[in-house]
């Protein structure tokens, strides 16, 4: 399977726990962006990386958020103290920058209960 | 400030007529305008875009129309299939490829 992944599927936590997603992109694609999808909403933005360089972060992502992609590759979404406001679905996307109908490919996405 | 509104949440056609998804956004920056459909617990999978300087974009069932003065973006699917049941949310794109979303309208085509 040469999609996205996202891993873990599901994650119950308890508030003020810290808890880190993991997001494999399409390995040929340079662009990372990751989303927040609450229930009837569509999905928001969080941050995008080109390569290893986050190059936009959204308000939504408070200093108790932070990604990084380290090598180019695999990104990873952490969050820590984790409050109820927090459940949600997260969910990674990948492109190639450039592409003209720039559609990005989604994984299945990981969905957080902060119990 | 919503910059992406659905302001329909559902949809309810019979199989074999079309399903109309409408979509209006606020701001005349945008470059890129794109579909995606959403099945229950599965990521969004991109449908069909248009570009901003097109009016129409046609992809076997799928047809996107952008009307720039009304800021209005819709889908037709023609003939509607039950298994087009699904979310669809309309997106915009800037330059660097970042998405907004409208909150997506239900649609369910019935046998």
């Amino acid at each position: 399977d040469t999609g996205v992944s996202q891993d873990p599927r599901h994650k119950i936590t308890k508030r003020g726990q810290n808890v880190t997603f993991r997001c494999d992109p399409i390995s040929e694609h340079n662009r990372l962006y990751w989303y927040r999808q609450t229930l009837g909403q569509g999905p928001e933005f969080l941050t995008y990386f080109q390569n290893e360089a986050q190059l936009e972060k959204s308000r939504l992502l408070s200093d108790r958020f932070s990604a990084e992609r380290p090598k180019g590759s695999f990104s990873t979404l952490e969050i820590q103290r984790t409050e109820q406001g927090d459940s949600a679905m997260y969910l990674c996307a990948s492109r190639i920058s450039g592409r003209e109908n720039n559609e990005q490919f989604f994984g299945p996405g990981t969905r957080l209960t902060v119990l | 400030d919503q910059q992406v509104k659905q302001n329909s949440p559902s949809l309810s056609v019979q199989e074999g007529r079309i399903s109309i998804l409408n979509c209006d956004y606020t701001n005349s920056m945008f470059d890129y305008f794109l579909w995606y459909k959403k099945y229950p617990a599965e990521g969004p999978t991109f449908l069909i875009s248009i570009s901003s300087i097109k009016d129409k974009n046609e992809d076997g069932r799928f047809t996107v129309f952008l009307n720039k003065s009304a800021k209005h973006l819709s889908l037709h699917i023609v003939p509607s299939q039950p298994g087009d049941s699904a979310v669809y949310f309309c997106a915009v794109n800037t330059n660097a490829g970042k998405s907004t979303f409208g909150d997506g309208t239900t649609l369910t085509v019935k046998p």
